[in-house]
């Protein structure tokens, strides 16, 4: 169980757009369509942003899209606004109930 | 109102044991399934284990398998994670967070702390 990867920062001025990857392995992200992502402020519990790779829970703006093409799923953020800056996970089934987080990217929004 | 309220961390020492506990309100506990994901002090999150919403399903990271054990009481509205044999790296926050269509954690905790030090 090695973490998912993704990028550890990415950067973006606001109103532009931003994709934060996540590449797991064939166990995980290349086998099963249950990959989410969590959106995380300093001090903050993690909040649910997509889920089953591209749909968006009720309430999330459609700024944030998801994606997945084999063993690597994606975070689009467009329109990027200042309170988007935070720190994202991606987070997979990996199979026998088990699920794996992503080391965590960090987006900064200059 | 969903919430979900950790208890039990502490300062521990190493090999010693410790049972968090989660109290939930405001959904029908017994629907869902129920998680503890941990972060290290300045570090990513790490899902530590999961139980369904009748206890048949449960799941381990490698990590804590062997150490830990997630168990519920549905009549009580509760989670626990049994913590035992603990290690210098299993300190963190402790959050619990409801399962939403199984696999996803939609309502979180705001986490106990648990320090493992001699």
């Amino acid at each position: 169980q090695s973490a998912l990867t993704q990028p550890a920062s990415v950067s973006g001025s606001p109103g532009q757009s931003i994709t934060i990857s996540c590449t797991g392995t064939s166990s995980d992200v290349g086998s099963y369509n249950l990959v989410s992502w969590y959106q995380q402020h300093p001090g903050k519990a993690p909040k649910l942003m997509i889920y089953e790779v591209s749909k968006r829970p009720s309430g999330v703006s459609n700024r944030f899209s998801g994606s997945k093409s084999g063993n690597t799923a994606s975070l689009t953020i467009s329109g990027l606004q200042a309170e988007d800056e935070a720190d994202y996970y991606c987070c997979s089934y990996a199979g026998s109930n088990t699920l794996i987080f992503g080391g965590g990217t960090k987006l900064t929004v200059l | 109102e969903v919430q979900l309220v950790e208890s039990g961390g502490g300062l521990v020492q190493p090999g010693r044991s410790l049972r968090l506990s989660c109290a939930a309100s405001g959904f029908t506990f017994d629907d869902y399934a129920l998680y503890w994901v941990r972060q290290a002090p300045g570090k990513g999150l790490e899902w530590v284990s999961g139980i369904s919403w009748n206890s048949g399903s449960i799941g381990y990271a490698d990590s804590v398998k062997g150490r830990f054990t997630v168990s519920r009481d549905n009549a009580k509205n509760s989670l626990y994670l049994q913590m035992n044999s603990l290690r210098a790296e299993d300190t963190a926050l402790y959050y619990c967070a409801k399962g939403f269509n199984t696999y996803y954690f939609d309502y979180w905790g705001q986490g106990t702390l648990v320090t493992v030090s001699s």
